[in-house]
């Protein structure tokens, strides 16, 4: 079937520095994807989306990349911070399918101080 | 700002007993889902509404579980009877009408639920 995952469920990096955080997609028609933010006892929130006509997208320190030949996206914080610390979970969104989520298993980030 | 309301935040219930939760999406958001979240894990949908139908309730375990959005706004998921294997977080979410082009969920705090 199809799936959405992290490559790794923790990472922690030193307060200043960028953080990296992969993800990878089973099905090759997947074509929307959004990252999510979940601090803990919260909800998701959320972060950047991405369609498959970009393989690149920023926002405010964060920048997603897309690349469909491997099937793989990351989401990349720069300059990361304390209160970046929470899980992030990549999801594909079937907006064809009612818009539902399809959501991976989620990396937890630590920044030290 | 607009929030997705969820109550209770916390549940705890004994299995074999009938537990409920409620969720107040963002006003005027016709599109309402309700998520299950174990611990460790991405959150699953389990039922999703346009208005007061259900649009997808294929992951909705429907011998124990039932959904309802009666006037289109607010909805309740009810558990009868609880098992133990349903303890997780309860994710609340609603968006903008599909028909607008709008995809964007907000999700309420949820609610934790433990069975003993």
């Amino acid at each position: 079937g199809e799936s959405v995952g992290l490559h790794l469920p923790t990472l922690s990096v030193q307060e200043g520095d960028n953080s990296i955080i992969n993800c990878a997609y089973s099905n090759s028609a997947s074509d929307y994807f959004i990252w999510y933010k979940q601090e803990s006892g919260k909800g998701p929130q959320f972060i950047i989306d991405i369609r498959s006509n970009m393989d690149k997208r920023q926002g405010q320190r964060v920048t997603v990349l897309l690349n469909k030949t491997v099937k793989h996206l990351s989401l990349q914080i720069a300059a990361t911070q304390p209160g970046d610390s929470a899980v992030y979970f990549c999801a594909e969104n079937k907006y064809n399918q009612g818009g539902k989520l399809i959501f991976g298993q989620g990396t937890e980030l630590s920044v030290k101080p | 700002e607009a929030e997705v309301a969820q109550s209770p935040r916390y549940k705890i219930t004994e299995k074999s007993q009938a537990v409920a939760f409620w969720c107040d999406p963002i006003s005027g958001h016709a599109t309402l889902y309700w998520y299950r979240q174990i611990l460790g894990q991405g959150p699953e949908l389990l039922v999703q509404f346009q208005d007061e139908s259900v649009v997808d309730d294929s992951q909705l375990p429907k011998d124990r579980f039932s959904a309802e959005r009666l006037k289109g706004v607010d909805s309740t998921l009810k558990i009868q009877p609880a098992e133990l294997g349903d303890s997780a977080m309860y994710l609340c979410a609603s968006s903008h009408s599909l028909d607008r082009g709008s995809y964007e969920q907000y999700f309420g705090p949820g609610t934790r639920l433990t069975v003993t």
